[in-house]
């Protein structure tokens, strides 16, 4: 079954740190690009980081440069994220997401069931 | 950034009924349009990508069109697990893949 398992979040006070996990099984995960998507509560979707298959390239949303620092180990098929000076604002649920091929238009097919990160003194 | 809006941001409709959520792109994006459904608690699950193809295994009552800046998702005859928030995302702007704000559907 293909599939990716988030962990790591959990309650931080501000100007904290955190890292996150996903774990993916069931597909070749050193063949996709990933990426970690948000949702602070009772809010929409947000786009935060994305890494490529050999990690070449990465990006950061603007709310998050500086402050959160993406990476993978395709050996252990795992991706990363390391959440630094963390704010309030930061607060959400946290998905990793497979970015399909181009087969799927580059569309965000299988996500995780998510991670909560809650950012409060 | 592409900014995406949609429309209406809260839809009520009965169990049969035929419903049509609209996003507009503040650019073109020629097709590079995806649609995803949410439940309350749960990840957003792909629907639809390239403005108009069915990922496999979503029901054919579920369809897209539309190109350039504006697209359409509609449900043909809504059933009661289609009651979610649904949102659109484009894929033109590598890596800046922008969600629109959510469409609620609320049972009437």
């Amino acid at each position: 079954e293909v599939q990716l398992v988030e962990s790591g979040g959990g309650l931080v006070k501000p100007g904290g740190s955190l890292r996150l996990s996903c774990a993916a099984s069931g597909f070749t995960f050193s063949s996709y690009s990933m990426n970690w998507v948000r949702q602070a509560p009772g809010k929409g979707l947000e786009w935060v980081s994305s890494i490529s298959s050999s990690s070449s390239y990465i990006y950061y949303a603007d709310s998050v440069k500086g402050r959160f620092t993406i990476s993978r180990d395709n050996a252990k098929n795992s991706l990363y994220l390391q959440m630094n000076s963390l704010r309030a604002e930061d607060t959400a649920v946290y998905y990793c997401a497979r970015k399909g091929s181009r087969g799927t238009g580059d569309a965000f097919d299988i996500w995780g069931q998510g991670t909560m990160v809650t950012v409060s003194s | 950034d592409i900014q995406l809006t949609q429309s209406p941001s809260f839809l009520s409709a009965s169990v049969g009924d035929r419903v049509t959520i609209t996003c507009r792109a503040s650019q073109g994006i020629s097709s590079y349009l995806a649609w995803y459904q949410q439940k309350p608690g749960k990840a957003p699950k792909l629907l639809i990508y390239a403005a108009s193809t069915l990922q496999s295994g979503v029901p054919s009552r579920f369809s897209g069109s539309g190109s350039g800046t504006e697209f359409t998702l509609t449900i043909s005859s809504l059933q009661p697990e289609d009651f979610a928030t649904y949102y659109c995302q484009q894929l033109n702007s590598y890596p800046l893949y922008t969600f629109g704000q959510g469409t609620k559907l609320e049972i009437k």
